[in-house]
């Protein structure tokens, strides 16, 4: 089965500046990766989503890059505000099963 | 305009004691999910029906059953939960299987045991 690795497992910014996070996958028939953010007791979100035909994808202030040869793919999230506070999940899937990475929790200091 | 729809919110009950937890949807998708989430971590899924087909995943344990009696609506039943149950369960639809496309998550049932 898929196997989704996530890092970092904490991400800490100052408000305005950028944050990375980073997700490998095992299965390279996977061909879909979504993103996910869940503020504390709420829901998960679908924030920004890729296909494994396209290689970057950009929404706003964020954006989502893979490199299906590495099996990787990543998420920015450019002029961070109070309110991108929250746990981030990637995964990637190719049928019916997400395969969530085991999330980043993002705190964006004022 | 809630799209998926959770009750209730908050679910206490007794170990041991079987409960039932419901998930309706307005979208007309044809899959429904059921995720449990443990705190800090990444939802688990547990089954999921494309239409009436029921697909049980390989680790879900057998106290854990689920019904959907039609395309809006999908129940989760732990028929006897222990501790270890206690956790939020969410449900989640997507239009089509997950390479589709969006899954959208209804609020989430918070289950306590006692």
């Amino acid at each position: 089965g898929e196997n989704v690795e996530q890092h970092p497992s904490t991400l800490s910014v100052q408000e305005g500046d950028s944050a990375v996070i980073k997700c490998t996958y095992s299965d390279s028939a996977s061909n879909y990766f979504p993103w996910y953010k869940q503020e504390l007791g709420k829901r998960p979100q679908l924030i920004i989503d890729i296909r494994s035909n396209v290689g970057e994808k950009k929404d706003q202030r964020i954006a989502v890059t893979l490199n299906k040869t590495a099996k990787h793919f990543s998420l920015h999230i450019t002029e961070t505000q109070p309110e991108d506070s929250a746990v981030y999940f990637c995964a990637a899937t190719d049928d019916y099963k997400l395969s969530f990475g085991a999330g980043t929790t993002v705190t964006v200091r004022a | 305009d809630a799209m998926v729809i959770q009750n209730p919110r908050y679910q206490v009950t007794q170990f041991g004691k079987p409960v039932t937890l419901s998930c309706s949807q307005t979208l007309n998708h044809n899959v429904m999910y059921w995720y449990q989430q443990k705190s800090s971590q990444a939802p688990k899924l547990l089954f999921h029906y494309y239409d009436k087909d029921f697909n049980n995943e390989a680790d879900t344990p057998d106290n854990f059953q689920s019904r959907r009696p039609n395309t809006s609506f999908c129940f989760l039943d732990i028929r006897s939960p222990g501790l270890g149950d206690a956790a939020m369960y969410l449900c989640a639809t997507s239009r089509d299987l997950a390479s589709g496309g969006e899954q959208f998550f209804g609020p989430g049932t918070r289950l306590t045991v006692l």
